[in-house]
């Protein structure tokens, strides 16, 4: 069964401490996998597209990479407006014509204090 | 630029109650339209996309159905609304090209009472 786990749920980090955010998944073959940013109340805003094992994409404070069997994204020297949960989605490669059927998980709440 | 908007923002609705969740898309043509739910403490669920005007799949039964008038209108309905229909529906769009991003809109919170 195709799956996407995220760890950890929750995590706390002081402004400036640098960590790093899982994604797990299992899927018959990866067409993308995505990352997304969602604060509370609103509509997850795109962050990075993932399609091949090795690549890394930046943005600002944060960097995605994937492997053949997870993804990371590296957020360096956070500031509180970094604070927001953020999601991880795969697109399988037998979905037929539904290229929307993005498998998520659950996310992961990141809370930066100053 | 590609642009979302999908209305109302926030709604209360009694069981047993229509409903009617409206989303347009500017700035692009002939993009794929998605409709997902998220429900507390889970993961978003996509519940129906479209390819094109009239054609709309649904990706699980529920009380709910969708229907695209136009090529950038998607509406999400139903006739009579039940408690397990609360929750986060956001509407989405994408290309129509192999490697597709999913673009989200602002969402709607519904709660039915």
């Amino acid at each position: 069964e195709d799956q996407v786990t995220q760890s950890p749920e929750a995590l706390r980090l002081q402004e400036g401490e640098s960590s790093s955010l899982n994604c797990s998944y299992t899927v018959s073959g990866l067409r993308g996998l995505f990352w997304y940013r969602q604060d509370p109340g609103k509509g997850p805003e795109f962050l990075f597209t993932l399609y091949s094992a090795g690549e890394e994409k930046e943005k600002e404070r944060l960097k995605a990479t994937l492997t053949k069997k997870e993804s990371f994204l590296h957020i360096t020297a956070p500031k509180p407006e970094d604070s927001a949960t953020y999601l991880c989605a795969v697109q399988a490669g037998n979905y037929g014509g539904s290229q929307g059927n993005l498998i998520f998980g659950k996310g992961t709440k990141l809370s930066v204090k100053p | 630029s590609q642009t979302i908007h999908q209305w109302p923002a926030t709604l209360v609705q009694p069981v047993g109650s229509p409903l009617s969740l409206e989303c347009t898309v500017e700035g692009t043509s002939n993009p794929n339209l998605y409709w997902y739910r998220q429900a507390a403490g889970r993961g978003l669920q996509l519940l129906f996309y479209s390819v094109g005007i009239g054609q709309i799949s649904s990706e699980v039964p529920q009380n709910l159905s969708a229907s695209r008038p136009q090529d950038r209108q998607f509406i999400l309905s139903s006739k009579k609304l039940l408690l397990s229909d609360s929750g986060f529906y956001l509407c989405a769009w994408s290309l129509r090209t192999m490697r597709n991003t999913i673009y989200f809109g602002e969402g709607s919170w519904l709660t039915v009472v």
